[in-house]
């Protein structure tokens, strides 16, 4: 159980375009969901954390109009890169916590590798 | 606030030798403790975690960590590696506070190397 996917596991786009990625939870509820940035050899830098039906909380530094941020239902939040540029080339990896109140952890996503041509 | 370091970048170790991967943390709170395993190109796996009681936790692959409140530590141990055991591991925290969104705070990160 407790099992989230990413889609795609890995996008190369041209600059300017924009890209869509997909966080699901297959067999839970997640009334929160995180994304988060690595870099190579780097750690995971939370860039927002998404509730259920309202809107994202960004990190400071990160730019809420590039990154969109969208958690319509229980189960899928999407991560928009607009306007996308070669800096903006890492992995992405989501985080789904349970909406059980009890459970402390988040689960993780296999990531999504992005590069920007 | 809190913080979380990771005193070694990477750590090379002879496959059936035992290892310790250091963490340290900072916070004016309580908190719970976590280590992950990454392997190449892939998310995130829980290895174990500290949420209260016993001090001594057992994790997954044979890994166990031992939270140290006044050194403000959260080692982790394995008493024998496997090459399979090569990966980058992560120490987060986060506060315990029911009010708490579950942010985790990672370290920087330590990567394992097991040599045959």
């Amino acid at each position: 159980g407790a099992v989230v996917s990413q889609h795609p596991s890995w996008v190369i786009c041209k600059s300017g375009t924009s890209v869509k990625i997909e966080c699901r939870s297959l067999d839970f509820q997640a009334t929160t969901m995180f994304w988060y940035r690595q870099f190579p050899k780097q750690s995971l830098m939370l860039m927002a954390t998404s509730n259920e039906g309202s809107k994202a909380t960004y990190e400071q530094g990160v730019e809420k109009d590039k990154f969109l941020i969208n958690h319509a239902s229980l189960t899928l939040s999407t991560l928009t890169v607009t306007s996308a540029h070669p800096e903006d080339s890492s992995f992405y990896i989501c985080s789904a916590r349970p909406w059980d109140v009890l459970t402390y952890e988040q689960y993780f996503g296999p990531g999504t590798r992005l590069t920007v041509t | 606030a809190q913080s979380v370091t990771q005193l070694d970048s990477q750590v090379p170790v002879f496959e059936e030798a035992p290892v310790e991967l250091r963490c340290n943390y900072s916070s004016s709170v309580s908190v719970y403790l976590f280590w992950y395993v990454q392997y190449p190109n892939q998310g995130l796996q829980l290895l174990l975690k500290y949420l209260s009681g016993s001090t001594l936790v057992k994790g997954i692959n044979g890994f166990e960590a031992e939270f140290n409140k006044s050194q403000t530590s959260f080692h982790l141990r394995k008493p024998s590696v496997h090459i399979s055991d090569t990966a980058e591991y992560f120490c987060a925290v986060r506060p315990s506070g029911s009010s708490n969104t579950g942010k985790l705070i990672f370290g920087q990160g330590t990567t394992l190397q097991v040599k045959p």
